[in-house]
């Protein structure tokens, strides 16, 4: 059972736009949300995360808002350019627990 | 710094051939990750070690996938024999399990092809 969802699939956006990707999870003992950024040829590498303590978190142009209550969190990338076309990977973890529990990937494409 | 190193980056069997992915975590990491990922199931976790214990193997297919770490410095994933749908890229990433973020540092790969 996917215990991480991801939606949508895929996503175009044009240089400059603002991607968003959402991510809903069903274990309420999670209590680590990261993002990891995979590009093609590469291992999948962390982009940024959160902890439920906050709404949001931001670095540099990429933003994370958590919704504890809907048990969803996603990532925005403002400003979107080519280089950030990658497959990006939303997971899950619960606190003294090595095990992220994957989303199955969102490819975002950026034209120009 | 090296991360996390794979060996071979690219395999390319026949079915029923052994096949045996290697890796290296990063000094210092107490935990090791072996997924795997393809288009139509994304990627799975197959087993974790954590100080070269196997904590959790319920990922790993069948039978014919079998994972050591002998010490904190190598773990190998065989499959024996392969088969084409076997045909993924693996990756092994490793962790320390006291940081509270439980971030994973993933290898860059090994793609193999069953035929």
């Amino acid at each position: 059972q996917q215990q991480v969802k991801q939606s949508p699939q895929s996503l175009i956006v044009q240089k400059g736009g603002i991607s968003i990707i959402n991510c809903a999870y069903e274990n309420t003992a999670f209590d680590y949300f990261p993002w990891y950024q995979q590009f093609p040829g590469k291992g999948p590498a962390l982009l940024i995360a959160i902890r439920p303590d906050v709404s949001e978190k931001k670095e540099g142009r990429f933003t994370i808002s958590f919704n504890k209550s809907a048990k969803q969190f996603s990532l925005h990338i403002m400003d979107s350019q080519p280089g950030d076309s990658a497959t990006y990977f939303c997971a899950a973890s619960s606190y003294g627990n090595n095990r992220l529990a994957f989303g199955k990937g969102n490819q975002v494409v950026v034209i120009p | 710094d090296a991360g996390v190193i794979q060996s071979p980056r690219h395999e390319v069997t026949e079915m029923g051939q052994e096949v045996t992915l290697r890796c290296k975590p990063i000094s210092g990491h107490n935990s090791l990750f072996w997924y795997r990922q393809t288009m139509m199931r994304g990627l799975e976790l197959l087993i974790y070690f954590n100080n070269n214990v196997p904590i959790d193997d319920s990922g790993m297919p069948e039978d014919r996938f079998s994972a050591k770490m002998p010490n904190a410095s190598f773990s190998t994933l065989k499959i024996q024999p392969s088969e084409p749908r076997d045909s993924a890229v693996y990756f092994c990433a490793s962790s320390f399990s006291g940081d509270l973020g439980n971030e994973q540092f993933f290898g860059p790969g090994t793609r193999l092809t069953v035929l």
